[in-house]
């Protein structure tokens, strides 16, 4: 069945460090995927998506391409602050008539100042 | 706009007992679903329904859990009775399709011990 593959955490990190995430999947069909974030006491957030091969999701300063020869979805960003300290899920998503998300495990992400 | 609601936002039980978690989602998204996230690991699917219609329960312990989703807009999930294993957050989320990517909203969740 499809499954999803992320970097054990916790990943600890000096502010205004480089960030890579590593996350690998796989899929049947061709999936949607997705990075997540989860704030200290917070719900899920969509930090950014992606559905095809060679797409390319931002936001907020991170940014991750859908890579289909490799399977893969790293997550990068090129400066990190205290802010996103946070826990980063991975995941895919195969449209059907019963679609539904599956996450990685989630890698806890600490910066410090 | 607003966000998925849940409530309440923790709760303390024994085992045994009986719980119940409410989740109001987005308006006018016809999807919704429950998840369970144990302590370090990602979210698990529990069910999905579309408008008031079961979708996909196959990961639902039927013995003890269950779920509605009345008037397909407002949905209760319920665990009778409790077991130690069920703490978790409980995670509610609804979806809007575009262009045929499904992008899922999720709520604060529920916060669960069971003692």
């Amino acid at each position: 069945g499809d499954s999803v593959t992320q970097m054990e955490g916790p990943v600890t990190l000096s502010e205004e460090a480089f960030l890579t995430i590593n996350c690998t999947y796989t899929a049947t069909g061709y999936p949607s995927l997705f990075w997540y974030v989860q704030y200290p006491g917070e719900g899920l957030q969509l930090l950014l998506k992606a559905t095809k091969a060679d797409d390319k999701g931002s936001n907020k300063g991170f940014e991750a391409t859908y890579r289909k020869e490799t399977t893969s979805f790293h997550l990068e960003k090129g400066s990190v602050q205290v802010s996103d300290s946070a826990v980063y899920f991975c995941a895919l998503s195969e449209w059907s008539s019963a679609s539904k998300i599956i996450f990685g495990s989630g890698t806890r992400l600490s910066i410090r100042p | 706009e607003a966000g998925v609601a849940q409530s309440p936002r923790y709760k303390i039980i024994e085992k045994r007992q009986s719980v119940a978690f409410w989740c109001n989602p987005i308006s006018g998204h016809a999807t919704l679903y429950w998840y369970q996230q144990i302590l370090g690991q990602g979210p698990k699917l529990l069910i999905q329904f579309q408008n008031n219609g079961v979708v996909d329960d196959s990961q639902l312990p039927k013995d003890r859990f269950s779920a509605e989703r009345l008037k397909g807009v407002d949905s209760t999930l319920k665990i009778q009775p409790a077991k130690l294993e069920d703490s978790a957050v409980y995670l509610c989320a609804s979806s809007l399709v575009v262009a045929g990517v499904e992008t899922q909203y999720f709520g604060p969740g529920t916060r669960l011990l069971v003692l």
